[in-house]
C-alpha cells in the first residue's frame, strides 16, 4: 500500500540551530500539506501546496520557517533558527483533489506520514 | 473561520458502546472527517460525513447534522486496542485547498 514518507522520524536539536524536514507524498497525490501537532492538540496547518504552488502558508511563521516544493513531488520544511517552543510532531500528509479524473468519488481524505518528532534543547 | 469542540478526554469497559461528540462552527461546511492517532502514531482516517445521516463501518459509525454543527463517533465492542486520540476534523469549502481543521483531540481510554 503507498505511503507518505518522512524523514528523519527523530531530530533533537539546540536552539538557535538550523533543521529540516522531508517529505514524499503518495504517488500521483498532487496536494500536499506540512502540520504541526503539540502534544495534548490536535494537527495545525502550517502550508499546502498545490503541486509546487502555496495554497495556504497564512499560520506559517515565515521569519524562521521555510517551505518548498521545488518540483511538485517531495517538500522540505525547514526551521532557522529553531526556538524551544518548536517541539512538536511534525506530521506531512498528501491528498487527490475534487476534479481530479484519478480522484473521482473520493473523499478527498488526507493521508499521513509517520511524522518528524523534534525535540528543542 | 472555524471553532471545533471535543472532549478532552473519555474513559470506557472493554466490550462497551462509546459516543465521541463534536460540534463546530464555521463559515462554509464541505464535510467532517474523524480520525484516530495512537500515541507517537500518524493519524488515520476512519469516517467521512458530508450529507445528514449515520455512516457506519464494521465497529465505527459517524453521524453528522449540519443544521446542528454536530457530528459524533460511535465505537461498540470496544477493544483494548481502540484506546487513541480520536480527532474530529472539518474540511472548508473547495476553493479553500482541501485542508482539514481539526479539534484538539477526544483522548480515550479503554479499560477492561
Amino acid at each position: 500500500e503507498a505511503e507518505v514518507a518522512q524523514s528523519p522520524r527523530y531530530k533533537i536539536t539546540e536552539k538557535s540551530q538550523a533543521v529540516a524536514f522531508w517529505c514524499d507524498p503518495i504517488s500521483g497525490h498532487a496536494t500536499l500539506y506540512w502540520y504541526r501537532q503539540i502534544l495534548g492538540q490536535g494537527p495545525e496547518l502550517l502550508v499546502q501546496f498545490q503541486d509546487e504552488s502555496v495554497v495556504d502558508d497564512s499560520q506559517l511563521p515565515k521569519d524562521r520557517f521555510s517551505a518548498e516544493r521545488l518540483k511538485g513531488v517531495d517538500s522540505t520544511l525547514k526551521i532557522q533558527p529553531a526556538e524551544l517552543g518548536d517541539s512538536a510532531m511534525y506530521l506531512c500528509a498528501s491528498s487527490l483533489v475534487e476534479g481530479d479524473s484519478r480522484g473521482r468519488g473520493n473523499t478527498g481524505e488526507l493521508f499521513f506520514g509517520e511524522g518528524s518528532r523534534l525535540t528543542v534543547l | 473561520g472555524q471553532n471545533i469542540d471535543q472532549p478532552t478526554e473519555m474513559t470506557a469497559t472493554e466490550g462497551a458502546i462509546v459516543q465521541i461528540n463534536c460540534t463546530y462552527q464555521t463559515s462554509g461546511f464541505n464535510g467532517l472527517f474523524w480520525y484516530q492517532q495512537h500515541a507517537g502514531e500518524a493519524p488515520t482516517f476512519l469516517s467521512y460525513n458530508v450529507l445528514d445521516g449515520l455512516e457506519e463501518k464494521g465497529r465505527f459509525s459517524s453521524f453528522l447534522s449540519r443544521s446542528k454543527g454536530y457530528s459524533y463517533l460511535l465505537l461498540k465492542e470496544l477493544q483494548m486496542k481502540d484506546s487513541a486520540s480520536y480527532l474530529c476534523a472539518v474540511r472548508p469549502p473547495w476553493n479553500q485547498g482541501g485542508k482539514l481543521i481539526f479539534g484538539q483531540g477526544t483522548e480515550l481510554s479503554v479499560k477492561p
